[in-house]
């Protein structure tokens, strides 16, 4: 079985300060892993996905994340925040042993203060 | 064009009423999910479509009833649901229903059972 807990259901950061959304995942297999942003009421847009090829990977609008098996750990950094990264951030697990199946953290609310 | 689109938009129904959910995605991909998301909460799945066919369906009411009538398109019928049903009910698609392809999200139908 596999799953991703999510570190802090709410974080908050300052405009131009450095995010860090935290996931820690388990998975008997290699995993493939993935974080995910939701805007309100908006679906859900990939931003990035690690699949053993780099174990730092960048993603769009300047996020990226690095993969830490050691840690069984895959956060998700930018260097500094804007206001339109305000949203919900979802980390996702996948592996050979759950077909195509996703599985989501419970998400992560990311405020930015001016 | 990594689009994936959701018709209607917003849905209001009564719990004897018939409706159904549209999803089209021509990227050419052959496999398509519908997830159902409740607030706060991340995507929970309920059906997996590979080639056309019904590979998976997570134990969902027959009050849902899932088509795929051709590659692009995947429909959810609705009928006699309950309010508990309300929900944003997302359709994604990807390359094929393995691991490794990440998953595209569309906006979303957001249902509300009077």
């Amino acid at each position: 079985a596999q799953s991703v807990t999510q570190l802090g259901s709410h974080v908050s950061v300052s405009e131009g300060a450095l995010v860090l959304l935290r996931c820690n995942y388990s998975s008997s297999v290699p995993p493939y892993l993935f974080w995910y942003v939701q805007y309100p009421n908006q679906g859900l847009q990939l931003l990035l996905k690690y699949t053993s090829a780099a174990t730092l990977v960048k993603g769009i609008n300047g996020f990226e994340a690095e993969f830490k098996k050691s840690e069984t750990s895959f956060h998700l950094t930018k260097p500094s925040a804007h206001m339109s990264d305000a949203a919900e951030y979802f980390c996702a697990v996948s592996g050979r042993a759950s077909g195509s199946r996703l599985t989501f953290g419970e998400g992560t609310q990311l405020t930015v203060n001016p | 064009d990594t689009e994936v689109t959701q018709t209607p938009k917003h849905l209001v129904m009564g719990m004897t009423n018939k409706k159904s959910l549209k999803c089209e995605q021509h990227m050419g991909h052959r496999a398509m999910y519908w997830y159902k998301q409740k607030a706060k909460k991340p995507p929970e799945l309920m059906f997996v479509y590979s080639y056309e066919k019904l590979s998976i369906n997570e134990s969902v009411p027959s009050r849902f009833s899932p088509e795929c009538p051709n590659s692009s398109l995947l429909n959810l019928h609705l009928h006699a649901l309950q309010p508990e049903d309300s929900a944003l009910y997302l359709c994604a698609s990807s390359q094929e229903a393995q691991v490794l392809y990440e998953q595209y999200f569309g906006p979303g139908t957001r249902l509300t059972v009077t």
